[in-house]
């Protein structure tokens, strides 16, 4: 199965300022099949971006995906207090299904 | 608008089964899968299977084949997920989701299952 692997662990940033997010995937991504999900505490995951740089409905425009093949980056431009949550990748390209463990961006 | 609510919290012992549910609403049901997935206290998110609405067909992740059954109801608009043999390590919060092939775009809000002696 892919490995997807996510740096950093965690992220300390204040209000206003840029978020970048890296996942790394064990070996290709079909088809750039990768989705970017939030969850704050207490909550289910929010989808934010599939197929790696495609917004869902009614997601901030602040949010972007990037990437392809091995390497996906979401940034996240001028955090807002709401945007503070662990952050998810997933790829969908090859059975089975799999997540990296989440990126934590917290209130430096 | 698409909700989906699952089942309360379950305390369950060792090598007990539990069965987790899923109602839908304000959407198709059969026209969408529904996906289980849980995530362990401080863990990532891990894909357990998928069932089909419309056909009843499943498919389940390697890991828990032989352990997991996945149903539905469409008259209720409500789908299942049964795991047996339950173990300590099963201690988790259970989603279910629906996919858009399998990309998870309206989620439940969790049930929490604990197992414990």
């Amino acid at each position: 199965e892919i490995v997807l692997t996510q740096s950093p662990g965690t992220l300390s940033l204040s209000p206003g300022e840029r978020a970048t997010l890296s996942c790394k995937a064990s070996e290709s991504v079909n088809s750039n099949f990768l989705a970017w999900y939030q969850q704050k505490p207490g909550q289910a995951p929010r989808l934010l971006i599939s197929g790696a740089s495609s917004r869902a409905a009614g997601v901030p425009d602040r949010f972007s995906g990037s990437g392809s093949g091995t390497d996906f980056t979401l940034t996240i431009n001028r955090l807002e207090p709401e945007d503070f949550a662990v952050y998810h990748c997933q790829q969908y390209g090859r059975p089975p299904v799999t997540f990296g463990q989440g990126t934590k961006v917290e209130i430096k | 608008q698409v909700q989906v609510v699952q089942s309360g919290a379950e305390v369950k012992k060792p090598g007990a089964s539990v069965k987790v549910s899923c109602k839908t609403s304000g959407y198709t049901f059969t026209g969408y899968y529904i996906h289980w997935l849980r995530q362990a206290p401080g863990q990532g998110l891990e894909w357990m299977g998928w069932i089909s609405p419309y056909s009843g067909n499943t498919n389940y992740a390697e890991k828990f084949q032989g352990r997991v059954t996945m149903t539905r109801d469409t008259s209720i608009s409500t789908a299942y997920m049964e795991l047996s043999g339950l173990r300590s390590d099963d201690t988790a919060v259970y989603y279910c989701a629906r996919g858009v092939v399998v990309i998870f775009d309206f989620w439940g809000q969790g049930t929490l299952v604990t197992v414990s002696s």
